[in-house]
């Protein structure tokens, strides 16, 4: 029972570049989320999704781009790294937003 | 837009003493849910409040929800060194959309043994 899956666990970009995260589920949950994680900021929605091919804007949209083509999915893109977005990402599920299952968390720094 | 306060930023007990942490919101929620995250780990649910004035036990933790339902805590009665983490409170606006959490900012806890 994996639960949560988040690929990659680690990366490290240049400025300018591109990449996927991507969220696995296998809980058949319908919502979907994912947030970002800085020291002294807490946890802060960037998108999320309340079913398959649905997406919504959380409070920190800005410079990234998500699809949930299937429901077990929800993949969370960066089409031009920024310094800024040096961040940890976690990607969480929920049955109908009660207690949310998040993933172990992607490290991504951006130079 | 929804805002929810968690104080204290940090709190470092001894092993042994008890701790608390409170939540306030700006608005009045629906529920409001509680995580732990170890350091280097990600947030573990620990429970969910939805009654006005709600008391929750899971062994030394105890959780309140305000008869406003504005405002929470967590306490734990003699700390344990296994209790070390980051504690975050999350609450879903009343009348809003419930798969939509607005998180604290937590309280991190370090207890010395």
């Amino acid at each position: 029972n994996a639960g949560v899956t988040q690929t990659p666990k680690f990366r490290v970009l240049k400025t300018g570049q591109s990449m996927t995260l991507l969220c696995a589920q296998d809980m058949n949950h319908e919502y979907m989320y994912w947030y970002r994680q800085d020291p002294g900021m807490g946890l802060r929605l960037i998108h999320y999704s309340v079913g398959e091919g649905t997406t919504a804007k959380g409070e920190v949209p800005d410079g990234y781009n998500v699809s949930r083509l299937k429901k077990q999915n929800f993949l969370l893109g960066l089409e031009s790294a920024a310094p800024s977005q040096t961040s940890v990402y976690f990607c969480a599920s929920s049955y109908l937003g009660y207690g949310y299952t998040f993933g172990s968390g992607t490290r991504l720094t951006v130079v | 837009g929804q805002q929810v306060m968690q104080i204290p930023q940090y709190q470092h007990v001894q092993e042994g003493e008890d701790f608390t942490t409170y939540c306030n919101s700006s608005t009045t929620l629906s529920n409001i849910q509680w995580y732990k995250q170890r350091p280097g780990g990600h947030p573990v649910f620990l429970i969910q409040l939805v009654k006005s004035g709600e008391v929750k036990k899971q062994k030394r933790l105890t959780f309140q929800f305000g008869e406003a339902k504005k405002n929470s805590s967590l306490h734990i009665t003699a700390t344990q060194t296994t209790d070390v983490g980051t504690y975050f409170c999350a609450g879903v606006r009343g009348g809003g959309s419930n798969y939509k959490l607005t998180f604290g900012k937590g309280t991190l806890l370090t207890v010395n043994p």
